[in-house]
């Protein structure tokens, strides 16, 4: 079956830093994928598309210049929240769509704490 | 404006049944169904592409009205291994941006 592999499972990051997660498709291509945030007890929220050597399409309300997002090859998109800050921490889980009619394959997310 | 789910939560025995509805304001190009564990990523259930479809695995099912914007999913002889969070995730034209709805709680009890 599909497999899309996130980096970390979680990060622990000082207010100010910034973080990098990575998000693999491991035995498809992906042109394209999903970033999604999640609070706690909260459903997931799309934070934007992730498209393979263009510019990624962002979710009003999310801030590109903060979380930025490079799709540099068909199998990995990386999503790095600059500048991070308490209010940042949260469940990021990548997802991609592997074949239609088969739904979106997810990473295990990574949870980020930042204090 | 995500999809909105009902009910918010629901506590079972096992080996009863429950209905997990999802209504949307727009018009739905697909639904899909999704289970959350407690700090782990959705996994897929099941996608319906198509108004009038039904679909089933073991005994979890699901139905979409394209009509009404609807879909409901039915869980029966519910097994612990069923708990989590439900979502719906419906897709809108075809922009395969995927929003998942409000969640449904599941809890089964022994």
């Amino acid at each position: 079956g599909a497999v899309v592999s996130q980096h970390p499972s979680w990060v622990i990051c000082k207010s100010g830093t910034s973080v990098k997660i990575e998000c693999r498709s491991l035995d498809f291509q992906a042109t394209t994928m999903f970033w999604y945030r999640q609070f706690p007890k909260q459903s997931l929220m799309l934070m934007a598309t992730s498209n393979e050597g263009s510019k990624a399409t962002y979710e009003q309300g999310v801030e590109k210049d903060k979380f930025l997002i490079n799709h540099a090859s068909l199998t990995l998109s990386t999503l790095t929240v600059t500048s991070a800050h308490p209010e940042d921490s949260s469940f990021y889980i990548c997802s991609a769509i592997s074949g239609r009619g088969y739904g979106y394959t997810f990473g295990s997310g990574t949870r980020l704490t930042v204090v | 404006q995500q999809p909105v789910q009902s009910p918010q939560a629901v506590i079972l025995r096992e080996g009863e049944d429950a209905v997990i509805n999802c209504s949307s304001s727009k018009a739905l190009y697909s639904v899909h169904w999704y289970r959350q564990k407690h700090g782990e990523a959705p996994v897929f259930l099941m996608i319906l592409l198509k108004g009038g479809e039904q679909k089933g695995h073991e005994k979890i099912s699901a139905s979409f009205n394209e009509k009404k914007q609807q879909s409901s999913l039915y869980l029966t002889a519910s097994q612990l291994s069923y708990s989590g969070t439900y979502f719906c995730g419906t897709e809108r034209g075809a922009t395969n941006k995927l929003i998942f709805g409000t969640g449904t709680l599941l809890a089964v009890q022994p």
